[in-house]
């Protein structure tokens, strides 16, 4: 099993449309977690942190149920250029003083005029 | 304000041919790290140094070798590629002396390496 579960898609949508991405995770000493962007032959960017408590980034909401494991994206109003794939990341502690970030495969997100 | 830094950008190799990939930061990361993406597989972390004078195995690191030369350089070293090793690969860093858990991974723009 994958240390860190997503679809891979592609999400077709219309712009102006909602979409959500899932993302789950399997161990449970996973610390913190992320959503980065990545576009077609580029690196991955920061799109946001993902908080106990939920948090929202204008029209990006991350959503995290750590009983459960899982981690959420939701998208509102979708844009064009929002087009890209969006990548689920979780990092562990590595004693004795660093951090392993490991990465879902992706989800590819196609906006469509 | 360059954050990390990769050389070079593409490399096209032949099997048995040995090269290094360089990175360098200019953030004061304490740790860094050496990943590479191919279709299907998502990023998978070859090298990690935590701090300099200090480097680690990742998931994949058979076949690589790093350096960690000074806080700011991380580098890749092929000694003899193989067409498994063709792929992107990306150095990334983090962590300031007063990070927190929560410090992201920022990228560098990707080396596209061919071995034929």
């Amino acid at each position: 099993r994958k240390e860190v579960e997503q679809d891979p898609g592609p999400f077709n949508v219309p712009e102006g449309a909602t979409v959500a991405f899932n993302c789950t995770y399997s161990n449970s000493a996973s610390q913190s977690f992320f959503w980065y962007r990545q576009d077609c032959r580029k690196e991955p960017k920061l799109l946001m942190s993902v908080y106990s408590s939920g948090n929202e980034d204008g029209r990006f909401t991350a959503q995290l149920n750590r009983a459960s494991q899982y981690i959420s994206l939701l998208i509102r109003d979708s844009k064009l250029s929002d087009s890209a794939t969006y990548l689920c990341v979780v990092n562990m502690y590595i004693p004795p003083g660093t951090y392993k970030y490991i990465f879902g495969t992706g989800t590819r997100l196609k906006v469509l005029a | 304000n360059a954050g990390v830094t990769q050389t070079p950008k593409f490399q096209v190799l032949k099997t048995g041919q040995s090269m290094t990939l360089q990175c360098a930061q200019d953030m004061n990361h304490n740790s860094m790290y050496w990943y590479r993406q191919d279709p299907g597989m998502g990023l998978r972390l070859i090298y990690y140094s935590a701090s300099e004078g200090t480097t680690d195995k990742g998931e994949v690191p058979n076949g690589y070798n790093v350096s960690r030369l000074n806080k700011r350089e991380f580098s890749l070293r092929l000694e003899s590629a193989a067409p498994s090793q063709t792929s992107v690969y990306f150095c990334a860093s983090r962590g300031t002396p007063q990070a927190s858990n929560n410090s992201p991974l920022h990228f560098g723009n990707g080396t596209r390496l061919t071995v034929t």
